[in-house]
């Protein structure tokens, strides 16, 4: 089934540090991809997303290429601050379950001044 | 623009109490899916509603049921509870165009705790 293997966490970074957050999936298809943030105490929001191969997402100063030939969806961001500090979710979708996101357990960040 | 609701905020309930969930999808939003997120895991779906439908469905029993009403809005019952249904429980709206890549807009979610 689909499915989806994220980096474990809890990452650690001292602001202004580069972040990479590692993300492979499974799906059958053509699946889009997200990412999503889940701030402490709150509900999810969507971050970024890429509909196709070699799209790439961008927001807030991430990025995620859509890689079809190694199924991966990373994570980038060049400079983090302390108010990045969260949960992220990478979550694969396709359309034949209609907009069903799968999601894996999460990376905890924790940016420090 | 109001994004998507959920009442209450925060829930508690006894063993083998019954407990109805709400959720009003963003405006212009006719599909509206729920999510259970258990404490440090990721959120994994129950179900999705479109046209007061039940479309599909994830893995979870049958003492989780759904509605939807004609303005889209959605209620998540669950039976019996148990102390393992203690998790945040979220609702996701989105506009079902057809298209592949359907944006999911999730609410704040609902905390029950089981006791």
């Amino acid at each position: 089934g689909d499915s989806v293997t994220q980096m474990e966490g809890p990452v650690t970074l001292s602001e202004e540090a580069f972040l990479t957050i590692n993300c492979t999936y499974t799906a059958t298809g053509y699946p889009s991809l997200f990412w999503y943030v889940q701030y402490p105490g709150e509900g999810l929001q969507l971050l970024l997303k890429a509909t196709k191969a070699d799209d790439k997402g961008s927001n807030k100063g991430f990025e995620a290429t859509y890689r079809k030939e190694t199924t991966s969806f990373h994570l980038e961001k060049g400079s983090v601050q302390v108010s990045d500090s969260a949960v992220y979710f990478c979550a694969p979708t396709r359309g034949s379950t209609l907009g069903r996101l799968y999601f894996g357990r999460g990376t905890q960040l924790t940016v420090w001044p | 623009d109001a994004g998507v609701t959920q009442s209450p905020t925060h829930l508690i309930k006894t063993r083998g109490q019954q407990v109805t969930l709400r959720c009003s999808p963003k405006s212009g939003h006719d599909t509206v899916s729920w999510y259970q997120q258990a404490l440090g895991q990721g959120p994994q779906f129950i179900f999705q509603y479109y046209e007061e439908e039940e479309r599909q469905r994830g893995n979870f029993p049958d003492r989780f049921s759904g509605h939807q009403f004609p303005n889209y809005s959605s209620e998540l019952n669950v039976n019996a509870l148990l102390l393992g249904d203690s998790a945040l429980y979220l609702c996701a709206s989105s506009l079902d165009s057809g298209l592949r890549n359907t944006e999911a807009f999730f609410g704040q979610g609902t905390r029950l705790t089981v006791v």
